[in-house]
């Protein structure tokens, strides 16, 4: 199985702070990664597909990369609607894995 | 609209089964692969299981053998059927149409205890 470790678990910043948010998989795989964010008491929400195609209707300040395992989700000028919890989901493979979520707080 | 609404969930007993089903509006099911994906309380995201167009389909180690996905397109709905449920199966249940999950149902909580 691919495991996705997900880092930081938790990050505290400020309104128009940069956020980078990584998950390292356990091992070589395709682009086919995506990152979701998730608010108390709703679905996810798609960002990033294809570990770096922005979804329709997704603000520009975010942003996925890739460099070899590590794959990167960038918020760039963090608005007060991106407090939330984020999750990438390696679907190259199955089982389809999650990493463990990394939750972006107010600082 | 393009959405999912989804129904099924409770309390059950452990050894308990429950149907999951998630009403699709707004396109075709049968176009589509669909998932699943759990959230245990305080927890993270989990992959469950996926259902493939053509009828292939796909579950996380944790549930196969228990857990069976099922698409009828007449009716444009998708079902998980949950068996032997146990204790650590408690979660809110979404569906998602694939590609991308890019539309997820609101959830439906099972919960399961004596």
């Amino acid at each position: 199985d691919i495991q996705m470790t997900q880092s930081p678990s938790s990050v505290s910043a400020s309104v128009g702070d940069r956020v980078t948010i990584t998950c390292r998989a356990s091992q070589n795989m395709n682009s086919w990664l995506d990152w979701f964010q998730q608010k108390p008491g709703k679905a996810p929400k798609l960002l990033i597909y294809a570990a770096s195609t922005l979804q329709s209707g997704v603000p520009s300040r975010f942003s996925g990369s890739r460099s070899g395992t590590d794959f990167t989700l960038t918020i760039n000028s963090l608005q007060p609607e991106d407090f939330a919890t984020y999750y990438c989901l390696q679907v190259d493979t199955f089982p389809w894995t999650f990493g463990q979520g990394t939750k972006v707080e107010i600082k | 609209e393009v959405q999912l609404v989804q129904s099924g969930g409770g309390l059950v007993r452990p050894g308990g089964s429950l149907r999951l089903s998630c009403a699709a509006s707004g396109f075709t099911i049968s176009d589509k692969y669909m998932s699943w994906v759990r959230q245990a309380p305080g927890k993270g995201l989990e992959w469950v299981s996926v259902v493939y167009s053509g009828g292939n389909t796909f579950y996380a180690d944790s549930v196969r053998g228990r857990f069976t996905v099922s698409r009828d397109n007449s009716k444009n709905m998708l079902f998980l059927q949950i068996n032997n449920l146990r204790a650590e199966d408690t979660a809110v249940y979404y569906c998602a149409r694939e590609p991308m999950m890019d539309v997820w149902g609101k959830g439906t909580t099972v919960t399961v205890s004596s």
